[in-house]
């Protein structure tokens, strides 16, 4: 079981440009969640993918959006970067049910804005 | 809403010492806890679940967590701290919906 991978796993982009990371799940995993992680802080929610439909967003502007495809992988894509989106983001996946579901991480795909 | 408060960014203990780390958490229905691990570079790894079965969890590599509804607490221990310890530790409180919500993180450093 390879778990959750995530590509690429580092990634430059300068200011405005735009990047699709991408995400498999762990096998047998039907949900899969999107974090962004700064440095120095805990991740946070950008959203949630389950049967290829937004589930739940948290507080990220449009410019992040996603996509979830019938083999339960996923894209995180973002337009117009920033220097701020500079992160490592973090892909989740889970077996959709009640919240005491683990959720699996993968290692991460750390952007660079410049 | 829900929200976790991790109570020092930074803990350092000596090698064999015991190891606590402190995570309060906020939340107006029963909360599923979850402590993560993470190491440079690297993903999160979870090290212990609560899911109401047990107030005692214990989990890989030796920690434990007390789940206090009184005390909205959840925090980490280990009875002797190896150099291997060394990484940061990230409290998470899940809703229904399997969303994380994170503390800010403690950074474990082990002196040998």
């Amino acid at each position: 079981d390879a778990g959750v991978t995530q590509s690429p796993t580092h990634l430059i982009k300068t200011r405005g440009q735009q990047v699709t990371l991408r995400c498999s799940p762990k096998s047998g995993h039907d949900t899969v969640s999107w974090y962004q992680q700064a440095l120095g802080q805990g991740p946070q929610f950008i959203f949630q993918y389950y049967e290829e439909e937004e589930r739940q967003r948290g507080n990220f502007p449009d410019r992040f959006s996603g996509h979830q495809f019938p083999n339960y992988s996923s894209e995180l894509n973002v337009n117009a970067l920033l220097l701020g989106d500079s992160a490592l983001y973090l892909c989740a996946s889970s077996l959709a049910g009640t919240g005491n579901t683990e959720a699996f991480f993968g290692q991460g795909t750390r952007l660079t804005v410049v | 809403a829900q929200s976790v408060t991790q109570l020092g960014s930074h803990v350092s203990v000596s090698e064999g010492a015991l190891v606590l780390l402190r995570c309060n958490y906020s939340s107006s229905v029963p909360p599923y806890l979850f402590w993560y691990v993470q190491y440079p570079n690297q993903g999160l790894q979870l090290l212990l679940k609560y899911t109401s079965a047990a107030t005692l969890v214990k989990g890989i590599n030796g920690f434990e967590a007390e789940f206090k509804k009184s005390e909205t607490s959840f925090h980490l221990t280990k009875p002797s701290a190896h150099m291997s310890d060394a990484a940061e530790y990230f409290c998470a409180v899940s809703d229904f919906g399997d969303k994380y919500i994170f503390g800010t993180g403690t950074r474990l450093k082990v002196l040998a």
